[in-house]
């Protein structure tokens, strides 16, 4: 499975933009750009996903590099329910791929 | 309604007991996975069903055995339970196997092996 890298932990104030880099340096061209957070004592959660293009929904934005080597998770104006552990993940196109979680980023934000 | 639900959400029991993890969907999706977190937070798949059919087994011991009755339900059995298997089990579902699909999780079930 293709690996990312996401720094351990980020700090945040409220109300302020924030943004999640993951690098994925090895993703294949059939590979999908997944994001996914945990909240305390909750199951992972869906945020966005992408392949190519940059992408938009009312969570988050997901920035995509020309290269597709990194991409970054943008949270537009966060809030303390954003506090979570956010984990960037590939996923191929085809087959039976496992969705392999690494050790994701711990978003700390400061009222 | 809730989408995956998984019963109970707490389980405490003795070593050498057997249990089970109940999982249900009602989102219509044909695939289904159990995921267990252990005390570092790591995420680890264990199995993929896709259409009541294994497609994924991790490297589980066999003591773990899931069972699939229909596309909405994966129930998850564990036979002599031992202290290792003391972590957070989740259930989730996907529309699509691999790509774009996405995954919805249930709440989980914490496992405390004494």
């Amino acid at each position: 499975d293709a690996k990312t890298t996401q720094p351990n932990s980020m700090e945040s104030n409220e109300e302020e933009p924030v943004h999640l880099p993951c690098n994925h340096s090895t993703i294949s061209g059939t590979d999908y750009i997944h994001w996914y957070r945990q909240l305390p004592s909750q199951g992972p959660e869906y945020v966005i996903h992408g392949l190519t293009s940059n992408v938009n929904n009312r969570m988050a934005s997901l920035a995509i590099a020309e290269d597709r080597k990194s991409s970054t998770l943008i949270l537009h104006r966060a809030t303390l329910r954003d506090a979570a552990v956010y984990y960037c993940i590939l996923r191929d196109r085809q087959g039976a791929q496992k969705l392999v979680f690494g050790q994701g980023t711990r978003l700390t934000i400061n009222p | 309604d809730t989408a995956v639900s998984q019963t109970p959400k707490y389980l405490v029991t003795q070593m050498g007991n057997d249990k089970s993890i109940k999982c249900e969907q009602n989102l219509g999706h044909d695939t289904m996975y159990w995921y267990k977190q252990d005390s570092k937070k790591f995420l680890k798949i264990m199995f993929s069903y896709n259409n009541k059919e294994l497609i994924i087994n991790e490297t589980v011991p066999n003591r773990f055995s899931p069972k699939s009755p229909d596309k909405a339900h994966l129930n998850l059995h564990i036979n002599s339970l031992e202290l290792g298997d003391s972590a957070v089990y989740f259930c989730a579902s996907s529309r699509l196997l691999g790509g774009s699909g996405k995954l919805f999780f249930g709440s989980g079930t914490q496992l405390s092996v004494l």
